[in-house]
């Protein structure tokens, strides 16, 4: 599976977008970019996929390069509830799918 | 609809013990994975479990071993516990071993002294 590189920090004031970047420059033709997040002392839940095309749903948007190389995250609206820590996963949907945590992004929404 | 349940939700064992962790996955779900998380990282994969058997298998050692029941539940159990088996243990389910996003319980906090 693709390897992923994320900022290991940022932070956003409340009420503003959060723009969480993801590289995945190895990423190959069949494989998804999916987004989990973490918020302390909770286990990860599922945020949003894509494959190429943009997404949408009520949490989050995720915009794909079109060279697949890098995306987006995007929480519109950050509210303090959305301090976490945020991981962005590459995996093909062939086979069994074990998603690779690296160390993930660790957004701080301030007031 | 319960999501994933996991018990207990902390636990504190000596050097050497064995330890058993337990999981329910999300109604609906047959397929269940295990996931150590250590201070400050990002979880890392144990074994996946479907139909009652071991799938998938992450770089950990024999000590760590698992089950899966018939009503898709799980175990984990690790043998001779070590200081740095310290994490939180997380299960995850899924409505099959195939691409499905994970849906994740809140994990069991093991302490070894």
């Amino acid at each position: 599976d693709a390897k992923t590189t994320q900022p290991p920090s940022m932070d956003c004031a409340e009420g503003r977008a959060a723009n969480l970047p993801c590289n995945h420059s190895t990423i190959s033709g069949n494989e998804y970019v999916y987004w989990y997040r973490q918020i302390h002392s909770q286990g990860p839940q599922y945020i949003i996929h894509g494959l190429k095309n943009n997404e949408t749903n009520e949490m989050a948007s995720l915009i794909i390069t079109e060279d697949r190389k890098s995306s987006t995250l995007i929480l519109p609206h950050a509210t303090l509830r959305d301090t976490a820590v945020y991981y962005c996963i590459v995996r093909s949907l062939g086979g069994s799918y074990i998603p690779t945590f690296g160390r993930g992004t660790s957004l701080i929404v301030h007031p | 609809d319960a999501g994933v349940t996991q018990s207990p939700t902390h636990l504190i064992k000596t050097r050497g013990q064995q330890v058993t962790l337990r999981c329910s996955p999300k109604s609906g779900h047959d397929t269940v994975s295990w996931y150590q998380q250590a201070l400050g990282q990002g979880p890392q994969f144990i074994f996946q479990y479907y139909e009652e058997e071991e799938r998938q298998r992450g770089n950990f050692p024999d000590r760590f071993s698992g089950h899966q029941f018939p009503n898709y539940s799980s175990e984990l159990n690790v043998n001779a516990l070590l200081l740095g088996d310290s994490a939180l243990y997380l299960c995850a389910s899924s409505p099959s071993p195939w691409g499905s996003p994970l849906h994740f319980g809140n994990g069991t906090r093991l302490t070894v002294t």
